[in-house]
C-alpha cells in the first residue's frame, strides 16, 4: 500500500517568513495530492491540491509543487501570518481511492 | 461547497455501552465514505471504508465486530462503537469526496468512562 512521509513534524517561523513542508510517497499509482489544514479542535480542511499532470499550483500565498519522478511534493506558504498556525497534513491517493495521510506538521507563526 | 455533517460532536458513555455516530453528505451523494480515528497531536488513522449497499472494508488491526459500519443510503454512513472501553476514547471523523479532495465531518469526541 501507499506510505506517505511528512517533514518536518514541527516548524516555527517568524511572521512574514516562508514555510515549506515536504512529503514523499511510495505508490507510483497515486496521482492526487491534497493538503489539509487542521486548526486545534476542528476538522481538517482542504487548502490546495495538485494532480500528477501538473508540476506546480499556486493560490495566493500557498503553492504546491510535485516531482512525480522523485515521488515527492511540497507545500509552500509565503508571507506567513499568525492565523496560518495549525497542523498541516499532506495526503496521496489514486484518483478514485482512499487517501493516505502524512503524520502532520505543526506550524507555529510567531508574531 | 460540499458539506459533511457528523453527529454527535461529542459524547460521553459508560464502559460496556454502545455509541452510534452518524455521517451525512448534505449536498452530494457519496457511495464511499471513510472513517478515521485521530489521537491527540497525531495523524488521521483510516479505520474503514464505508461502501453504500455493501460491506465496509476494514483496515488491518481494526475489529469489524467492535466498530460496526452501516452505509444504507448514498448520504448516510454510521459508525457504532460496540461495548465501548476507555481505550476507545478518541476523536472519530468521517470524510467523503464530492469529486475534488475530501470533505471532512466535524468529528466526534468520544469519551468512555
Amino acid at each position: 500500500g501507499e506510505n506517505v512521509e511528512q517533514h518536518p513534524s514541527t516548524l516555527s517561523v517568524q511572521e512574514g517568513d516562508s514555510a515549506v513542508i515536504k512529503c514523499t510517497y511510495s505508490d507510483s499509482a497515486s496521482n492526487y495530492f491534497p493538503w489539509y489544514k487542521q486548526e486545534l479542535g476542528k476538522r481538517p480542511q482542504l487548502i490546495i491540491d495538485i494532480r500528477s499532470n501538473v508540476g506546480e499550483k499556486k493560490d495566493q500565498r500557498i503553492a504546491v509543487t510535485l516531482n512525480k519522478t522523485a515521488k515527492h511534493f511540497s507545500l509552500h506558504i509565503t508571507e506567513t501570518q499568525p492565523e496560518d498556525s495549525a497542523v498541516y497534513f499532506c495526503a496521496a491517493s489514486p484518483h478514485a481511492g482512499k487517501s493516505t495521510f502524512g503524520d502532520g506538521t505543526t506550524l507555529t507563526v510567531k508574531p | 461547497g460540499a458539506v459533511v455533517s457528523q453527529h454527535p460532536s461529542w459524547v460521553i458513555c459508560k464502559s460496556g455501552t454502545s455509541v452510534k455516530i452518524e455521517c451525512r453528505s448534505l449536498d452530494f451523494q457519496a457511495t464511499t465514505m471513510f472513517w478515521y480515528r485521530q489521537f491527540p497531536k497525531q495523524s488521521l488513522m483510516l479505520m474503514a471504508t464505508s461502501n453504500e449497499g455493501s460491506k465496509a472494508t476494514y483496515e488491518q488491526g481494526v475489529e469489524k465486530d467492535k466498530f460496526l459500519i452501516n452505509h444504507a443510503s448514498l448520504t448516510l454512513s454510521t459508525l457504532t462503537v460496540t461495548s465501548a472501553h476507555p481505550e476507545d476514547s478518541s476523536f472519530y471523523i468521517c470524510s467523503a469526496s464530492p469529486g475534488r479532495g475530501y470533505t471532512f465531518g466535524s468529528g466526534t469526541r468520544l469519551t468512555v468512562v
